[in-house]
Formats: C-alpha cells, sequence, structure tokens
C-alpha cells in the first residue's frame, strides 16, 4: 500500500525557520515525483513544486520560487519542505502527493501538515 | 499560467439528486489532462478522476468526467451522502500546474 506519513503540526514565530517532512512507503520512492500544495485556511489548493528523488530533479511554481527549497533524501524515502525565514502568510496546510507514472496529476497523498506563523 | 474557474462556488442539492460541477480554463487544455479531487473536511484532497474521464482506483461509477478544450464537467449521477464535499479541477498540460478554486457541494 502506498503511504506518505507528513510530519506533525508546526507553531512558529515570523522569522523562523522551518522544515516538514514526507516519508514514502509501499512503492519505488525514487521512481516517482513527490509534489507540495499549499492550502492557506478556508481556501483552495495550490500547487508549490515538485521533486524527483531519484535525482532531485526540482521545478518551482514562480509564485514559491525563492520562497520555499523542496528537498529529497531518497537514503530514507523522504521528501521535505523548508522555510528560511516564515511569515505570518505561510500560515497554512502543507500536503504532499505522489504524482502519477507519467503524469502530473496526484494519486496519493500525505495527511498534511498544518504550520502556523504567529508572533 | 492557465487559469481554471469553476462554477457554481456552491451546489445545494439533496441525496439522490444529479450535481454537475463544472471547471472552464483560460485557455484550451486537452482532455487528457485534466483531474478532478475530492476533499472532505479535515482530510486531504482525494484523487477522483484523471485524464479528463477515467476514474481513479476505488471511485464508484456514478462519478464521470467529460469535456473538452476550455470547458470540462464533473458529473454525479445520484447523490451520496458521502459525496457532500469540495470539489477542485487541476490541469496538467502546463507548468505551472494549476488547480480551481473549488465547488462545495452541500446538503440542500
Amino acid at each position: 500500500e502506498v503511504q506518505l506519513v507528513q510530519s506533525g503540526a508546526e507553531v512558529k514565530k515570523p522569522g523562523e525557520s522551518l522544515r516538514i517532512s514526507c516519508k514514502g512507503s509501499g512503492y519505488g520512492f525514487t521512481s516517482y515525483w513527490i509534489g507540495w500544495v499549499r492550502q492557506m485556511p478556508g481556501k483552495g489548493l495550490e500547487w508549490m513544486g515538485i521533486i524527483y528523488p531519484g535525482d532531485s530533479d526540482t521545478r518551482y511554481s514562480p509564485s514559491f520560487q525563492g520562497q520555499v527549497t523542496i528537498s529529497a533524501d531518497k537514503s530514507i524515502n523522504t521528501a521535505y519542505l523548508q522555510w528560511s525565514s516564515l511569515k505570518a502568510s505561510d500560515t497554512a496546510i502543507y500536503y504532499c502527493a505522489r504524482r502519477a507514472e507519467g503524469a502530473e496529476y496526484f494519486q496519493h497523498w500525505g495527511q498534511g501538515t498544518l504550520v502556523t506563523v504567529s508572533s | 499560467e492557465i487559469v481554471l474557474t469553476q462554477s457554481p462556488g456552491t451546489l445545494s442539492l439533496s441525496p439522490g439528486e444529479r450535481a454537475t460541477l463544472s471547471c472552464r480554463a483560460s485557455r484550451g487544455v486537452s482532455s487528457s489532462y485534466l483531474a478532478w479531487y475530492q476533499q472532505k473536511p479535515g482530510q486531504a484532497p482525494r484523487l477522483l478522476i484523471y485524464g479528463e474521464s477515467n476514474r481513479a482506483t476505488g471511485i464508484p461509477d456514478r462519478f464521470s468526467g467529460s469535456g473538452s478544450g476550455t470547458d470540462f464537467t464533473l458529473t454525479i449521477s445520484r447523490l451520496e451522502p458521502e459525496d457532500f464535499a469540495v470539489y477542485y479541477c487541476q490541469q496538467y498540460v502546463s507548468s505551472p500546474l494549476t488547480f480551481g478554486g473549488g465547488t462545495k457541494v452541500e446538503v440542500k
């Protein structure tokens, strides 16, 4: 069974750094792209970017380029999303999702990580 | 960037009724590159339809997708209690990938 298990909720202050994780299991982790999707409170879904753990090839949405960093450690089947300096507007639920083979829709989703940024 | 506009914002229907959800693209999207997701409160999105009309694993056949060019439709033939949720379309013909703003299907 394909599973994506994300790290737990975080409460941070503006200006702090953060890395959240997404651990894949039940499939060949290095062979499928993993994407990150933001959902701000009460709002819709926004694609942030995507990484291929096999070679760490990474693409970003222009809206998130330079704002976050996506990475992966294939030795532990884990993808990451990180911020160097959080803002209050980063408050959201962040989902990781595994892309389908050969097409950019998302077949499997993590449970989401709530990030709250507040002074 | 392709903008997807979903309508209506909210659809109020009763169990057993037919739901018709619209997704309009700002420019042409091959029907092979459109997906639909369902999201219930407190849950992650779930893939329903991909390639415009293919149901994902485990999705009942009361869900169907259709359309072409810039206009796409998700149809739920007879609403079951578990179908009341928010539905999103997504295009994957070009980067950046984009989602529609969602349609909430609520109990009338």
